[in-house]
């Protein structure tokens, strides 16, 4: 079985901050989705990583993917109150072209930025 | 196109009642996901489908739990005589599958309360 284990559970900082949300697991992911969701709402992907050691960024998060593709990454610059929400990374197994969709997810990072 | 549309968006039922729930995905897309999110934790996979077929379940879902996608277009997820341990998130994800990428778009989901 394979499990995503998130740190930390629950992070609380002030407006301009940085932070830093980590994804680990011993088992070998084809790729690795994170995400974010709002309450009532579902997930809404923000990034696909694949390549080890690949760094994406989207504004002023930045994505990282481990060089063996077990770990991963979400790293926020400035936090502003508008990034509140829960983030999830989520890790599809299949390499072989069968499903990406089929999604292992951590149990999520509970973000909240006070102004 | 309005994304992916579930329903009803809140349920109620007493334990032993049967529910049944409505997923809506974007019209072009070929593969449709059922996962289950309890609170405090991240989705877990269920079930899914290639157009009409479904290609894989979850050992999570038990014989209470049936899905179908008739026409390969909407779905309903199915559960007999619910039990309170089935209170949960219920998402449904579509997707238009390549060999190469898969990209998950997210309903709102159903929110399950058995009492």
């Amino acid at each position: 079985t394979q499990l995503l284990e998130q740190s930390p559970q629950f992070l609380s900082i002030q407006e301009g901050e940085n932070l830093t949300v980590y994804c680990n697991s011993s088992s070998v992911f084809s790729s690795l989705q994170w995400y974010r969701q709002e309450p009532g709402e579902g997930p809404v992907l923000l990034v696909t990583v694949v390549t080890g050691g690949e760094v994406k960024k989207l504004k002023r998060l930045t994505f990282q993917f481990g060089d063996a593709r077990k770990d991963s990454s979400l790293h926020i610059t400035a936090a502003q109150p508008g990034d509140t929400g829960l983030y999830l990374c989520a890790g599809a197994g299949n390499a072989g072209g069968t499903s990406y969709g089929k999604l292992t997810f951590g149990q999520g990072t509970i973000l909240t930025v006070h102004p | 196109d309005t994304g992916v549309s579930q329903n009803p968006r809140h349920k109620i039922t007493k334990r032993g009642q049967n529910v049944t729930f409505r997923c809506d995905p974007i019209s072009e897309h070929n593969r449709l996901y059922w996962y289950r999110q309890t609170l405090g934790q991240g989705p877990e996979f269920l079930t899914y489908f290639q157009n009409e077929a479904q290609l894989e379940k979850s050992r999570l879902l038990s014989d209470r739990f049936s899905a179908e996608r008739p026409k390969g277009s909407f779905s309903t997820l199915e559960i007999q005589r619910t039990e309170q341990g089935d209170s949960a998130m219920y998402l449904c994800a579509s997707s238009l599958w390549s060999a190469t990428n898969e990209k998950l778009f997210f309903g709102s989901g159903t929110q399950l309360s058995v009492l």
